[in-house]
C-alpha cells in the first residue's frame, strides 16, 4: 500500500518481556517519527530519524526504549523489560522531510498491552 | 508543561451547523500548525495546516484561523456532517523539530 504500515496491530505481553514494533514508512519519505498515545492523552513524541543524521532520541522515556532505522526505510522500536505503564498505542509517522512545512502521515499504530 | 492545549475535551454539534475547535499554544517559536482527525483504531489523518505567516487557510468545509498575538488557533467545519465525528488533534512545530500535539477534542456531530 501507499501509506505508513505498522505491525503488529495489537500486542499483548507479560510484564518484563521485550517487544519489537515495526514501521514501514511511505516510500521516499526521509523523516520517520515514533509517538505514543496513552489512554486519554495526546500524542507523546518518542524519537525521530531524518535521513542519515543521528536520531533525535530526546523523547524516549527511559533507557529501556530504543529504535533503529535500517537502510533509511524500515524502523523498529524496541522496549526491553516492559512495564505496565508502557501500555499505549505506539504510532509511527513519516514525512518527506523534517524541515519545512510538510505534514506527517501516520500509520494505524500498534496497541501494546502489558499484563 | 503543555505547549499545545486543547481545553475542551469534547464538543457536540448538530448536523449542518458550524463546529469550532480551539487550540492555544505557549511557544512563540512555533511556525507551522496542523490539525489531525482520528477515528477509533486508526492513525491520525492530516486535515489542514497553516504557516505562521498566514492568518487563515481554507480547504473545502475546513478553515483554520491563526491569531498569533493571542497564541490561538481554531478549526471551523461548516457544515458539520455525522462523518466528521472523531477526535481532532491540534499540533504545532518549531523548524526542524517534531510536532507537539494537544490532547485532542472529541467532536460528535448529531444527526
Amino acid at each position: 500500500g501507499a501509506g505508513v504500515s505498522q505491525s503488529p496491530s495489537n500486542k499483548v505481553t507479560e510484564k518484563g518481556k521485550d517487544v519489537e514494533l515495526r514501521c514501514d514508512p511511505i516510500s521516499g519519505h526521509t523523516a520517520l517519527y515514533w509517538y505514543r498515545q496513552s489512554l486519554g492523552q495526546g500524542l507523546e513524541f518518542l524519537i525521530y530519524f531524518q535521513g542519515n543524521s543521528a536520531p533525535d532520541k530526546s523523547g524516549l522515556p527511559s533507557d529501556r526504549f530504543s529504535a533503529e532505522r535500517t537502510g533509511g526505510s524500515v524502523s523498529t522500536l524496541t522496549i526491553q523489560r516492559t512495564q505496565q505503564e508502557d501500555s499505549a498505542v505506539y504510532l509511527c509517522a513519516s514525512s518527506s522531510r523534517t524541515g519545512g512545512n510538510q505534514p506527517q502521515h501516520f500509520g494505524d499504530g500498534t496497541r501494546l498491552s502489558i499484563l | 508543561d503543555q505547549q499545545v492545549k486543547q481545553n475542551s475535551p469534547s464538543l457536540s454539534v448538530q448536523e449542518g451547523r458550524i463546529s469550532i475547535l480551539n487550540c492555544d499554544y505557549t511557544n512563540s517559536m512555533f511556525d507551522y500548525f496542523l490539525w489531525y482527525k482520528k477515528y477509533p483504531a486508526e492513525g491520525p489523518t492530516f486535515l489542514i495546516s497553516i504557516s505562521s505567516i498566514k492568518d487563515k487557510n481554507e480547504d473545502g468545509r475546513f478553515t483554520v484561523f491563526l491569531n498569533k498575538s493571542a497564541k490561538h488557533l481554531s478549526l471551523h467545519i461548516v457544515p458539520s456532517q455525522p462523518g466528521d465525528s472523531a477526535v481532532y488533534f491540534c499540533a504545532a512545530k518549531v523548524p526542524n523539530t517534531p510536532l507537539v500535539f494537544g490532547k485532542g477534542t472529541r467532536l460528535s456531530v448529531i444527526a
